[in-house]
């Protein structure tokens, strides 16, 4: 079955750098990729899309690239701030071609230290 | 535009009781998932609804389990005879249309807790 991969440990990261999230997938090939971000108590929330022929997408402050060569994205948030610390999830498109939910992976944990 | 809403936001129920979720997917959505996200763990997917019709529950407990997204009113999430083990939050979650292309707008979650 398909597997996701995500940092379980903690990123601490100083406020204004560049904040560099992995995620690795195996036994798959998603056409779709999306990023959401959690914030304790909360529902997660969607932040990016990429698809399978992109090869970068942004939005403001991110940036995903998508390597299906490598089955990895990486998520990247430029001139971080304390108010970006939070859970992000990525999520792949599940093996039913869309009739069916989102596959999630744990998720990394975000602390952006003032 | 009211996003997705779910209640109760949080529920305790007994050992053998019933657990009714509800989810008000956003205006002009009708699709509706269901998630579970146990602690540590990441999002689940359990069931993918449309209006009066389940599509796909393959991530669903075959026993005890139902959902249900009717004509009018909500979607329900239904767990009989609840064990500890059912102690997780449960998210719901719209999109406008189908398929991964598009982003799915999360509801806060039904926290149960099981005693």
């Amino acid at each position: 079955s398909q597997k996701i991969e995500q940092n379980s440990e903690a990123l601490n990261i100083q406020e204004g750098k560049t904040a560099t999230l992995t995620c690795n997938y195996t036994n798959y090939s998603p056409a779709y990729l999306q990023w959401y971000r959690q914030d304790p108590g909360r529902g997660p929330v969607f932040l990016l899309l990429i698809r399978e022929n992109e090869k970068e997408k942004r939005k403001e402050r991110l940036k995903v690239t998508f390597d299906t060569t490598l089955k990895q994205s990486l998520f990247h948030i430029t001139a971080s701030q304390p108010a970006d610390s939070a859970t992000y999830l990525c999520a792949l498109d599940g093996p039913h071609g869309g009739a069916d939910g989102l596959t999630f992976g744990k998720g990394t944990h975000l602390i952006i230290q003032p | 535009n009211a996003g997705v809403m779910q209640n109760p936001r949080h529920l305790v129920r007994r050992r053998g009781q019933e657990a009714r979720l509800r989810c008000s997917p956003m205006k002009g959505h009708s699709h509706v998932y269901w998630y579970r996200q146990l602690p540590e763990e990441g999002l689940k997917f359990m069931v993918y609804l449309q209006k009066e019709n389940i599509i796909d529950e393959s991530g669903m407990p075959k026993e005890r389990f139902s959902a249900e997204f009717p004509k009018e009113g909500p979607s329900i999430l239904r767990i009989q005879q609840v064990v500890r083990g059912d102690s997780a939050a449960y998210f719901c979650a719209s999109s406008p249309r189908a398929g991964a292309t598009y982003e799915q707008y999360f509801g806060p979650g039904t926290r149960l807790t099981v005693t």
